[in-house]
């Protein structure tokens, strides 16, 4: 079965902190993708960010950051200098591919709220 | 590319009443989702179709909910009839194999009263 963990239900920092939202994954697939989405007020979901299990190396898209560690199963993504627009929800999850099977499984969230 | 279309945005509807939501999927992606989003349980795939056959409901509630693809352009889930349990947000999302990215719509809030 596959699962993922958001530890921290709810973060709040002050504006220009940089902040780390942890994701711990669990799965026996040697082959599977991980995300985070954003999830704004408005309530869409926005993509951000995808890896493959393949490819350990860590990424940088201007503020925000993504370190994803096999030996831990952790995929965790970091905003620097954290701006009030940064505020939302945000889901960490995992995609299986195979076997007939393609499902993704999302973590409970967490609520990042950047104070002015 | 408009995205994944949902409709209504919002729906008020009165306990035992049928209610359809519906979506458009991305153009050529082959696989569509339907998750629920709710605070206690956040976001619970329902469904899942592949070329318009649907591949895994064990995620389906129970019985009052039923999904449909009729074709590679159109989706509906339907709940007859609705309980207030019901009420949360439903999106609908789109991929194919080989992008392995979900898209998301913005998603239908349900509301039973």
């Amino acid at each position: 079965a596959q699962k993922v963990t958001q530890a921290q239900t709810e973060i709040s920092v002050v504006e220009k902190e940089d902040v780390t939202l942890d994701c711990v994954y669990e799965t026996r697939d040697t082959t599977y993708y991980l995300f985070w989405y954003k999830q704004p007020p408005s309530g869409e979901l926005v993509f951000l960010i995808r890896r493959n299990s393949f490819d350990e190396q860590n990424e940088i898209s201007g503020r925000y950051s993504w370190n994803f560690q096999k030996s831990t199963s952790s995929f965790n993504f970091t905003i620097t200098a954290s701006q009030v627009v940064d505020s939302a929800v945000y889901f960490c999850a995992l995609l299986f591919s195979g076997a007939g099977s393609y499902q993704l499984t999302f973590g409970k969230g967490t609520k990042l709220s950047v104070i002015p | 590319d408009a995205g994944v279309i949902q409709s209504p945005r919002h729906e008020v509807t009165e306990m035992g009443q049928e209610v359809t939501l519906r979506c458009k999927p991305i153009s050529g992606h082959d696989y569509l989702f339907w998750y629920r989003q709710t605070m206690m349980r956040g976001l619970e795939l329902l469904i899942y179709f592949n070329n318009n056959v649907p591949i895994d409901d064990s995620g389906m509630p129970e019985d009052r909910f039923s999904a449909k693809m009729p074709n590679a352009s159109f989706s509906t889930l339907k709940i007859q009839p609705s309980e207030p349990r019901d009420s949360a947000v439903y999106f609908c999302a789109s991929s194919s194999r080989g992008s392995t990215e979900a898209f998301f719509g913005q998603g239908t809030r349900l509301t039973v009263v």
